[in-house]
Order: C-alpha cells, then sequence, then structure tokens
C-alpha cells in the first residue's frame, strides 16, 4: 500500500518568512496530492491540491509543486504569518481501483510563525 | 457547522466496553471513510465504504467495526477488542464518482475518546 513520509516535524519561522515542507510517496499509482491544515482541537481543512497532470499550482501565498518522477511534493507558503501556525498534512491518493478516494496521510508538521 | 457532523464531541468509555461514534453527512456523498489521529503520527484509516451496505478496512481495522445501512450516516463502533482506543477520531467524505474520483475529503469536528 502507499506510504507517505512528512518532513520537517516541526517548522518554526519569524512572520514574513517563508515555510516549506515536503512529503515523499511510494505507490507510482497515486495522482491526487492534497494538503490539509489543522488547528488545535479543530477538524483539518483543505488549502491546496494538486493533480498529477501538473507541476505547480498556486493560491496566493500557498504553492504546491510535485514530481512524479521522484514521487515528492511539496508546500510553500510566503510571507508567514502568525495566524498559518497549525499542524500541516500532504496526503496522496490512488486514481481508481478500489482504493479511490482514499487518502494516505504524512505524519504532520507543526509550523509556528513568530511576530 | 453543517456537512458532515460527528457525536458526541467527547466520550469517555470504561475499560471492556463498547462505544459507537456517530458520523452523519448531508453533502449526497457516497464515499465515507473513519480516521484516527494520536500525537506526532498524522491521521490512520480505519475503515472506509464507498457505497451503501459495503465497506472495506483500512490500515488499523482491529478492534473496531462499522455498517453502512444509509448514504447518510456511517457509525464506527470501539470495540473491548481495540486495546489502546484513546485518540481523536474523525470521520471525512469524499463524492466518490465522477471523472476524477479522488477529491478533496471534508471532515467531521471529530470525537475524543478517552478510557477512564
Amino acid at each position: 500500500g502507499e506510504n507517505v513520509e512528512q518532513h520537517p516535524s516541526t517548522l518554526s519561522v519569524q512572520e514574513g518568512d517563508s515555510a516549506v515542507i515536503k512529503c515523499t510517496y511510494s505507490d507510482s499509482a497515486s495522482n491526487y496530492f492534497p494538503w490539509y491544515k489543522q488547528e488545535l482541537g479543530k477538524r483539518p481543512q483543505l488549502i491546496i491540491d494538486i493533480r498529477s497532470n501538473v507541476g505547480e499550482k498556486k493560491d496566493q501565498r500557498i504553492a504546491v509543486t510535485l514530481n512524479k518522477t521522484a514521487k515528492h511534493f511539496s508546500l510553500h507558503i510566503t510571507e508567514t504569518q502568525p495566524e498559518d501556525s497549525a499542524v500541516y498534512f500532504c496526503a496522496a491518493s490512488p486514481a481508481g481501483g478500489t482504493s479511490y478516494g482514499k487518502l494516505t496521510f504524512g505524519q504532520g508538521t507543526i509550523l509556528t510563525v513568530h511576530p | 457547522d453543517g456537512g458532515i457532523t460527528q457525536s458526541p464531541k467527547y466520550l469517555f468509555r470504561k475499560e471492556g466496553q463498547n462505544v459507537t461514534l456517530s458520523c452523519e453527512q448531508n453533502l449526497n456523498h457516497d464515499a465515507m471513510y473513519w480516521y484516527r489521529q494520536d500525537p506526532g503520527q498524522g491521521l490512520r484509516l480505519i475503515y472506509y465504504s464507498q457505497i451503501v451496505n459495503d465497506f472495506q478496512k483500512g490500515d488499523i481495522a482491529e478492534g473496531y467495526s462499522v455498517s453502512r445501512e444509509k448514504k447518510e450516516s456511517f457509525p464506527l463502533t470501539v470495540t473491548s477488542a481495540q486495546k489502546n482506543p484513546t485518540a481523536f477520531y474523525l470521520c471525512a467524505s469524499t463524492p466518490g464518482t465522477g471523472r476524477e474520483r479522488n477529491t478533496e475529503a471534508f471532515f467531521g469536528q471529530g470525537t475524543r475518546l478517552t478510557v477512564v
């Protein structure tokens, strides 16, 4: 089955700096890669996602890049703000078969943005 | 919060008891999932269901059971066979149909289960 590794486990930056979180996956059949943000005690919420037919996607201060050959994808947050502080999870999901929609998550990154 | 609702928010269980966590969605989604979240381990899949009256084991199904009698509902029972049930449990749903069948998963607000 799919295995997703996420690094780093914790990340501390100053307000205004950039933050980068990296994930690798093992199953070449995966083609959907979402990123979720989870604030303390709350549900995970999707912040950006990418499919395997594109290499990069951007939404304001957030971008995701995907390298299917190397099986890794990354989240980039620019101009970080204190409200970006949360746990971030990457995930991977296969295109079809009996496992479609089944997300395998990375271990999470605790991001702290210091004012 | 609409969409997908979990209850209760907090649940306490005595050792040896079975407990059932509720998950209801009004998004008309075909697929539903149960994840367990422990500190430092991310979200691990317990069970998932892609259609009514059918479900599959995830990565950590031992000690858990589910049913999917209605499209809107996917309850999770934590049995006495689950040796370490204290955790945060999250239910999720996805549309499950269409050309791109893997899409955004919507999560409930979670149930925190504690064994006392």
